[in-house]
């Protein structure tokens, strides 16, 4: 069985700067991939960035840049230079490949809220 | 862009109703998930389908059925309502079954069992 794990129920960030958001995984599988979603308080999720497994470097996307240290099962989002629109809650997911018949099914952890402040 | 339409925004319900959520997907997508979402717990997997007529359960299956008789349509049915089931609902797809695909989400369902 997958777990994901988010330690952090709520970070604050100022305005420009950046800021880490901590996941951590377990999984036995050697192929996996990490996702993490935002979800603002209208309620819709949003797919911001992807991580496998066997990639090498790390996932960026625009602001949105995933570290990713497969020896400590961490797949942590840095958000640089924070905008008041950020502020949300985000979600760490993984899904596993089990021979390809994972159905994309995803394991979500339990959310980080994130304030930025002017 | 890929579009999930689910039916309702909020819906209030009684104790005992069967209750239908319905979620539609325009992009020909292969599989089709419903969550609860719960504060605390993140969200949880109750059915997903990988075809037409297909469907497996996921980690909180009980309480709930589903019905996908077309590619692009997954309902949620809740067969005898109760309060427990008071929670935010929430329908994706993705497109195949690799791993790596996103999951698209609906604007999601808050639904109240009184």
């Amino acid at each position: 069985a997958q777990k994901i794990t988010q330690t952090q129920p709520g970070m604050f960030v100022q305005e420009k700067e950046a800021v880490t958001l901590d996941c951590t995984y377990d999984t036995s599988d050697q192929s996996y991939g990490l996702f993490w979603y935002k979800q603002p308080s209208s309620g819709e999720m949003i797919f911001l960035i992807y991580q496998g497994s066997y990639d090498e470097q790390n996932a960026t996307e625009g602001r949105y840049s995933l570290n990713f240290q497969k020896a400590r099962k961490s797949a942590n989002l840095v958000i640089s230079a924070s905008q008041l629109g950020d502020s949300a809650m985000y979600f760490c997911a993984m899904s596993v490949y089990a021979g390809g018949t994972s159905y994309g099914k995803l394991t979500f952890g339990q959310g980080t809220i994130l304030t930025v402040h002017p | 862009d890929v579009k999930v339409t689910q039916s309702s925004r909020y819906l209030v319900k009684r104790t005992g109703e069967k209750v239908f959520l319905e979620c539609v997907q325009d992009m020909d997508h292969e599989n089709m998930f419903w969550y609860r979402q719960d504060p605390g717990l993140g969200l949880r997997l109750i059915y997903f389908s990988y075809d037409v007529k297909m469907k497996e359960k996921g980690d909180i299956p009980e309480g709930y059925s589903v019905s996908r008789e077309k590619k692009e349509r997954f309902s949620l049915i809740l067969e005898s309502a109760s309060t427990n089931q008071t929670s935010m609902y929430l329908c994706a797809s993705s497109l195949d079954r690799g791993g790596n695909q996103p999951q698209h989400f609906g604007d999601g369902t808050r639904l109240s069992i009184l």
